[in-house]
């Protein structure tokens, strides 16, 4: 069965680059999308259809998808961005998710 | 402002039943695609199911560990959502999220609105 695998950990210090792969076959022919979730709180959409942000997004937020992997980049890392993240695609009219990557900014 | 409205949940024995529902709110509820996603205690998200429009005949889809024993229904004239859950096991215990993507948004794949949430707990 079709996998989306994420690193469960990523850390990364403030004001740095933090980078979260999500991998899986032929991910580049559909599209990703990307959710933050902190402690409490339902999903946040912070990438859609690849690349694109949603309204209220910090630019700092940025997404790619090629290939096999979809990339979410936070550039400039702030502590509150301190969350859970899960990409997310369609695959048979049935919806996947990864298994999700805490970023620890420290 | 837009908004879904989760409940229904709580305590069962497994092998019961429970029904939840979602309420929306300040978007074209006809419109839009619902799914529903849950989230076992310290553990990811998981797509349960969806249904379509009523337009394109309100078909439904699940995932594989509650097709079968999960339905999902919706009601346009009260802009309500249900979740219908049989044989409960006690994996399925969850906290149940009702999402959709904004109609007039329209973000493809994605879902952009979501409730907070309504807890299950299965257990004897």
């Amino acid at each position: 069965s079709y996998e989306l695998t994420q690193p469960p950990s990523v850390s990364v210090s403030p004001g740095q680059t933090a980078s979260i792969t999500c991998s899986g076959d032929k991910l580049g022919n559909r599209y990703a999308c990307w959710y933050q979730q902190k402690p409490g709180q339902s999903p946040v959409l912070v990438i859609y259809e690849d690349t694109k942000r949603p309204s209220g997004i910090p630019e700092r937020f940025s997404g790619s998808n090629s290939g096999n992997t979809a990339t979410l980049t936070i550039s400039g890392t702030q502590a509150m961005d301190e969350a859970d993240y899960y990409c997310q695609a369609w695959f048979s009219n049935t919806v996947l998710f990864g298994g999700g990557t805490k970023l620890t900014v420290l | 402002e837009v908004q879904l409205v989760e409940s229904g949940g709580g305590l069962v024995k497994p092998g019961g039943s429970l029904r939840l529902s979602c309420a929306a709110s300040g978007f074209t509820f006809s419109d839009a695609w619902m799914s529903w996603v849950r989230q076992a205690p310290g553990k990811g998200l998981e797509w349960v199911g969806r249904i379509n429009t009523r337009s394109e005949g309100g078909t439904t889809g699940y995932a594989a560990p509650v097709k079968g024993r999960f339905s999902i229904a919706r009601d346009d004239l009260k802009n309500m959502l249900y979740l219908q859950m049989n044989s409960l096991k006690t994996e399925d215990t969850a906290l149940y999220y009702c999402t959709t993507r904004d109609p007039v948004r329209g973000v493809i794949g994605a879902f952009d609105i979501w409730g907070q949430g309504t807890m299950v707990t299965v257990s004897s």
